[in-house]
């Protein structure tokens, strides 16, 4: 069983809808990332957010929007998405101090843009 | 900045043969090492990792790697592949050093395993 949990774990939304994805863990961890994969790819950083605060933005379109409401919570808002946002989206955990980048992942969730 | 290099996007074994999957860092301090598997639908799982310590890593499911500093290699092992070791596999670095530190992802090996 995994300690990260994402909902929903599978996702269809039309170009103009407006949905997010959640995860959530409960492992104490203090860093939370968002990577999205692309079928036979290594996973891509969106983001990281460490202590609650947004710590690293690859650069990632607007459309996608990370919130952070408390330790435990990660949440990616989704707008205005293309086609070619279809995707596996990851959600992972980590410590902060003495991290050596041990990353606990979710199962993810599959988006598919109409 | 940190690379990783997995030689052969495909390996398929025959059920009960060695499995070995190869990857290669490109670091001037050798970094944390990983592997993660992914099984179909799935998230990644850590198989194993190498922080510190000795060279050869044991990790779930009957996995191996050794750390080979002088080779700048990090590469996956099984003695017998089972069909259920059928899946992609990905190896990982973390840089010991510097500030903004990511996990750097390798590009994959999908292992197939034949009855």
């Amino acid at each position: 069983d995994t300690e990260v949990t994402q909902t929903p774990k599978h996702l269809v939304m039309g170009m103009t809808n407006k949905k997010s994805l959640k995860c959530e863990q409960h492992m104490g961890h203090r860093a939370m990332y968002w990577y999205k994969q692309k079928a036979k790819k290594p996973p891509e950083l969106m983001f990281v957010y460490s202590y609650e605060k947004l710590s690293i933005n690859e650069s990632v379109p607007s459309r996608f929007s990370p919130e952070c409401p408390n330790s435990s919570l990660l949440n990616l808002h989704l707008h205005a998405l293309q086609p070619e946002d279809s995707a596996l989206y990851l959600c992972a955990s980590s410590r902060v101090g003495q991290n050596t980048g041990e990353l606990f992942f979710g199962e993810g969730s599959r988006l598919t843009v109409l | 900045a940190q690379s990783v290099t997995q030689l052969g996007s495909h390996v398929s074994v025959s059920e009960g043969a060695l499995v070995l999957l190869r990857c290669n860092y490109s670091s001037s301090v050798p970094p944390y090492l990983f592997w993660y598997v992914q099984y179909p639908n799935q998230g990644l799982q850590l198989l194993l990792k190498y922080t510190t310590g000795a060279t050869l890593v044991k990790g779930i499911n009957g996995f191996e790697a050794e750390f080979k500093k002088s080779e700048t290699s990090f590469h996956l092992t099984k003695p017998s592949a089972h069909m259920s070791d059928a899946a992609e596999y990905f190896c990982a670095v973390w840089p010991k050093i510097g500030s903004a530190r990511q996990l750097t992802f390798g590009s994959g090996t999908q292992l197939t395993v034949l009855p």
